[in-house]
């Protein structure tokens, strides 16, 4: 099974709201890492965070790592239209390559 | 970062049929990887590509079905042999410094077979 797992597999607010994304894991990691996949796209490295960090801020994005739960989430804040897109996580517990979650897909209303 | 371009970017094919599906980046990288996706679901890891040696396969492909070239550091190639319905999905080439590092993707080739 798939080493990372994400949820809700589907989320849907309005322009404005914040979204959060969860991802959950089985074994330990080195990191973690959040990507981004608009639709008829390739996927968009959003970000890492290693297994010694609890936090990581990018613009509009906030991830945090407790890796005594084995979990991730993803907050976007005041989501915007052109968010509506697929969140995967990936983890690099299988021989250090990274395993890809189910995704969460995201629709922002406008 | 990266530019990655794969061609053809979709194609709909007969069942027992090959088709070779490219990957050119615009600059030298380490490493190469070809993934599947499937509709709505998530990516499968098939092989590293590997430059001037075979290719590193997953568990579950094999080099028959799924030859790969990389003839040098910005380019590489995936075959996809005999295909069945059951290959119908998104292929995907990423490049990256290894496996646990950020990749970068292109946007994949959307493969049906009929």
């Amino acid at each position: 099974s798939q080493q990372g797992e994400e949820d809700p597999q589907a989320l849907s607010i309005q322009e404005g709201e914040n979204a959060t994304m969860n991802c959950s894991y089985k074994t330990s990691i080195n990191n973690l890492q959040w990507y981004r996949q608009n639709s008829g796209r390739g996927l968009v490295h959003l970000i890492l965070i290693r297994s010694n960090e609890r936090e990581k801020h990018s613009g509009r994005l906030r991830v945090t790592l407790d890796t005594s739960k084995k979990s991730s989430s993803l907050l976007i804040t005041a989501s915007r239209a052109a968010d509506t897109a697929s969140y995967f996580c990936a983890t690099d517990a299988n021989a250090g390559k990274s395993t890809f979650g189910d995704g969460t897909t995201l629709t922002v209303k406008p | 970062s990266a530019v990655i371009s794969q061609k053809p970017s979709r194609d709909i094919c007969q069942r027992g049929t090959s088709l070779t599906i490219q990957c050119q980046v615009d600059s030298q990288v380490t490493m190469m990887f070809w993934y599947r996706q499937q509709p709505g679901q998530s990516l499968t890891l098939i092989a590293t590509a590997n430059q001037g040696s075979e290719a590193t396969y997953e568990s579950g492909f094999v080099i028959d079905k799924f030859p790969i070239s990389r003839p040098n550091l910005t380019f590489s190639t995936l075959t996809v042999s005999n295909m069945s319905p059951e290959d119908s999905s998104i292929y995907l080439c990423s490049v990256g410094d290894s496996l646990n590092q950020p990749q970068h993707f292109g946007d994949g080739t959307r493969l049906s077979i009929l």
